[in-house]
């Protein structure tokens, strides 16, 4: 059972927008900044966003996000078929002095 | 540049101590700010996060695993360790070290591993 939920799958079409929801609770999302990682199988995770709504340079602008009280959540829109990936949301939980997960998102592009 | 690579055994016994190497290049444990952590991800399962090494030693631990792991870092070799006691074949997982950046409310992985493949099997 993760800390931080999220919704085990999503899918949508080519194109289409999705957006992926993480919830926590006062002392990690509520308190602390939020970042995303993307998961290809078989690969190491990417950082894909950081502190809420901040991308790498090497990110595209199709991916976003954003943090409200003790939610969090990452858009990606103009999907493509390379953007199908596990996605995990994190944080640091001040109440556990643990950094914590959510349970990951399997992004399906069909 | 920053890089990490894990390393360590493929096959583990069960009840044996599993020991966990992450060496990296392009940053100091010993500049003040730099933090390592290790992460890891059972077969088809979650990211769990295990533990954090700090510059300054600090460490951190996973609430259900602490009594099992030691992490601990060499600066002269720019090396973390982690060990595990007690596997079992439940710990059998890609573990994962990653560079941690914190500064007050913020913190992110930006850099990870190519992660090592670990399996708990008699």
């Amino acid at each position: 059972q993760s800390v931080l939920t999220q919704p085990p799958s999503m899918s949508a079409a080519p194109g289409q927008k999705v957006t992926i929801s993480c919830s926590g609770s006062s002392s990690n999302i509520g308190h602390n900044y939020v970042s995303w990682y993307q998961q290809v199988p078989g690969t190491a995770p990417e950082l894909l966003i950081y502190d809420n709504d901040k991308r790498p340079s090497e990110i595209p602008d199709r991916f976003s996000g954003s943090k409200s009280g003790t939610s969090a959540t990452l858009g990606i829109t103009g999907l493509q078929t390379g953007d199908e990936a596990d996605y995990y949301c994190g944080t640091w939980d001040n109440s556990l002095s643990a950094w914590v997960f959510g349970g990951g998102t399997k992004l399906t592009v069909l | 540049q920053v890089t990490l690579k894990e390393s360590g055994p493929a096959l583990v016994r069960p009840t044996e101590t599993l020991t966990l190497t992450c060496t990296f290049s392009g940053f100091s444990l010993s500049t003040t700010g730099m933090r390592v952590s290790w992460i890891r991800q059972p077969p088809g399962k979650a990211l769990e996060w295990l533990a954090r090494i700090d510059w300054d030693d600090d460490k951190f631990y996973s609430t259900s695993l602490k009594t099992r792991l030691t992490i601990s870092k060499d600066t002269s070799k720019n090396q973390v360790v982690l060990t595990m006691t007690n596997v079992d074949p439940v710990d059998t997982a890609t573990y994962y070290c990653a560079r941690l950046v914190m500064a007050a409310r913020l913190s992110y992985f930006d850099y990870w591993g190519q992660g090592t493949l670990v399996t708990v099997s008699s």
